[in-house]
Formats: C-alpha cells, structure tokens, sequence
C-alpha cells in the first residue's frame, strides 16, 4: 500500500544533542510537511517542500532543519534540542498545495533528557 | 486571523448513543474542509474532505456535513472503536501561505 513512513517512531537524544527524523513516502507526492505536535494541541507547522523548493514558516525556531534529497524522504535536523522541543513530529505529504489532502505518518514521539 | 474552533473538547457517549462534533470557522475564504480522525501516540488518519457550503460525505458511522461558518462530524451508533480524538482543519485563501489551520480536536470516548 502506498503510504507515508517515519523513523524512528520513538527517538531519546540528550539535551544538546543534535538528532534527525526520517521521513519516506511511496504516494509520490510533491508536498512534504512537518508538524510539532504537543500534547493536546493542533499540529503546528513548522515547513514544507513543493519539490525542491523550501517554504518556512515564520515562527519556526533556527533551531529545526530540514532536508529533502529527492522526491521520496524528507528528514526533519534539530540541532541543539532542548526540553521544549519534546513532541511528537509528524510527516505528511499531498499533491500539490491547493485544496490538496494531506495524508500523515505515523509520527515520531521525540523525548529530551 | 482564520480561526478554526471545535466544541466539545471532550465528549463521552454510551455505545450506540448518537451524538455531533462541531468545528466553526472564521477563514477568509474557504478552499477546503478535513476531518480527521487521531489515534493516541499516531498521526491523523484522513476521513473526509469537504468543498462547498451543502456538501456531506459519509463513510461507515460517521457523516460530515458543511455550512458557510460550520461543519459537523455525526456519529451515528458509535462503537467503542470509535474512540479517538477528531480534528478539524480549514484551507482558507491565503496569498503566499499554504498553511491549513488546525482546531484542537474533540476528543471522543464511547463506552461499551
């Protein structure tokens, strides 16, 4: 079945310590996103890619990094993260940008020590 | 600001007893309406993409329906299985931002 796969689903890092999420997809869509998502809360977005082209958004902290090395994965880098940062991260992906159902993975539970 | 709001926060019904989700909007301009449904520790599973003002979408127990300022998740008969936290998302007109905008979701407990 197409889908949307992330790895890992449960990441422990340290404090500081830089970390990095995966992200596959088998729809071949062109619209890769990554959402925060805290307890209780909305999914917050915090990028997307149309292809090749990166779209931040304002509030997202220097802090998250992202990657897309072709059309299929995309990879989420934190690289000092802190306490706050501890989240489940979550991969979606869609068509296009307009009108366009996002389909998300499974999520990635992030904890920080 | 677009504004997407979901009521009740958490609702608790007995198996079979049929209830409705809400989720207002205030967007400007409205290019698409989701429902989806979350399971803890997963990510949202999509259920319904809605387009237009009088559109419903149904799928098993659940019907979606959408008015100009709202739409409603209905629940008819609801299982246990059913349980899960629903969420909302609105796709409004936005020049230059493609961001859909969240409600915090309904949590939903149906029991046996």
């Amino acid at each position: 079945d197409a889908m949307v796969i992330q790895n890992p689903r449960y990441q422990v890092t340290q404090f500081g310590k830089p970390v990095t999420l995966s992200c596959s997809q088998t729809l071949n869509h062109n619209v890769m996103y990554w959402y925060q998502q805290k307890s209780s809360q909305a999914p917050k977005l915090l990028f997307h890619y149309y292809d090749k082209d990166f779209n931040n958004e304002a509030d997202t902290p220097d802090n998250f990094q992202s990657r897309r090395p072709n059309t299929s994965f995309c990879f989420l880098d934190i690289r000092s993260p802190g306490l706050g940062d501890a989240a489940m991260y979550l991969c979606a992906t869609s068509r296009g940008l307009s009108q366009e159902t996002q389909y998300f993975g499974p999520g990635t539970r992030l904890l920080v020590l | 600001e677009d504004q997407v709001t979901q009521s009740p926060e958490a609702l608790r019904l007995q198996e079979g007893e049929s209830s409705s989700l809400n989720c207002s909007y205030t967007v400007s301009g409205l290019r698409g309406l989701f429902w989806y449904r979350q399971d803890p520790g997963k990510g949202p599973e999509f259920l319904f993409t809605l387009y237009s003002a009088g559109e419903e979408k149904e799928k098993e127990r659940l019907k979606a329906t959408l008015t100009k300022k709202e739409s409603f998740l209905h629940i008819t008969a609801p299982k246990p299985e059913d349980s899960a936290t629903y969420l909302c998302a609105a796709d409004p007109y936005q020049g230059g931002s493609e961001k859909l905008v969240f409600g915090k979701g309904t949590k939903l407990t149906v029991n046996p």
